[in-house]
């Protein structure tokens, strides 16, 4: 299947401080871009649709202003949590769809754990 | 926001036994993925179904796409240790044309050796 990174895997910050997380497609181009969220023992929960050369759509419930995301090429997509509070802590994962497999199979990344002071 | 409804929650089992766990919704969809995700890791495909009543098999694991288009099941047959891990269906819904997945809760595989 196609592959998809993230980077970093881990971050822990203090609380107030902004933290970038990067997914790319390693050997595929991605137009769109999904991020989600997963708290421990909880399913993933979408929370963005990251569109290249376009605004991001967000789910109900996620402020935009908080979690900034920009598609900055075919490849590579950044979600900025901005004034990271303790409650962001979480384990953040983007996913990718290859048209090659197949219009809805979505691949994803490894993850990233924030942890956040 | 919407899942989708799977069960089993958990399943303790014995190596060598099938498994099977399903995924139910009220309303249509036209996707149905299974996926596997171990402990601190992104969830791997296993198999994608597209056709209503579709049968598809990926090693011991098969998977079916119901022909009412509102559930799927996964099927593991002989279970082995590695098969630990937590097991999510996700679906495209019927009217969505953004790709968007939805999961369901997920089902955690514990295998006893």
């Amino acid at each position: 299947g196609a592959v998809v990174s993230q980077h970093p895997s881990w971050v822990i910050c203090k609380s107030g401080t902004s933290v970038k997380i990067e997914c790319r497609s390693l050997d595929f181009q991605a137009t769109t871009m999904f991020w989600y969220r997963q708290f421990p023992k909880q399913s993933l929960m979408l929370m963005a649709t990251s569109n290249e050369g376009s605004k991001a759509t967000y789910e109900q419930g996620v402020e935009k202003d908080k979690f900034l995301i920009n598609h900055a090429s075919l490849t590579l997509s950044t979600l900025t949590v901005t004034s990271a509070h303790p409650e962001d802590s979480s384990f953040y994962i983007c996913s990718a769809p290859d048209s090659l497999w197949g219009n809805n199979e979505q691949f994803f990344g490894p993850g990233t754990r924030l942890t956040v002071l | 926001g919407q899942q989708l409804n799977q069960s089993p929650q958990s399943m303790f089992i014995q190596e060598g036994e099938d498994v099977s766990m399903n995924c139910t919704s009220s309303s249509i969809f036209n996707t149905w993925l299974w996926y596997k995700q171990d402990p601190g890791e992104g969830p791997v495909l296993l198999i994608a179904l597209y056709k209503a009543g579709e049968l598809t098999s990926n090693g011991r694991l098969t998977a079916q796409f119901g022909i009412t288009r509102k559930d799927s099941f996964l099927n593991i047959s002989a279970s082995i240790p590695s098969d630990v891990g937590i097991y999510f269906c996700a679906g495209v819904h019927g009217s969505s044309n953004t790709g968007k997945l939805i999961f369901g809760q997920g089902t955690t595989l514990q295998v006893k050796p």
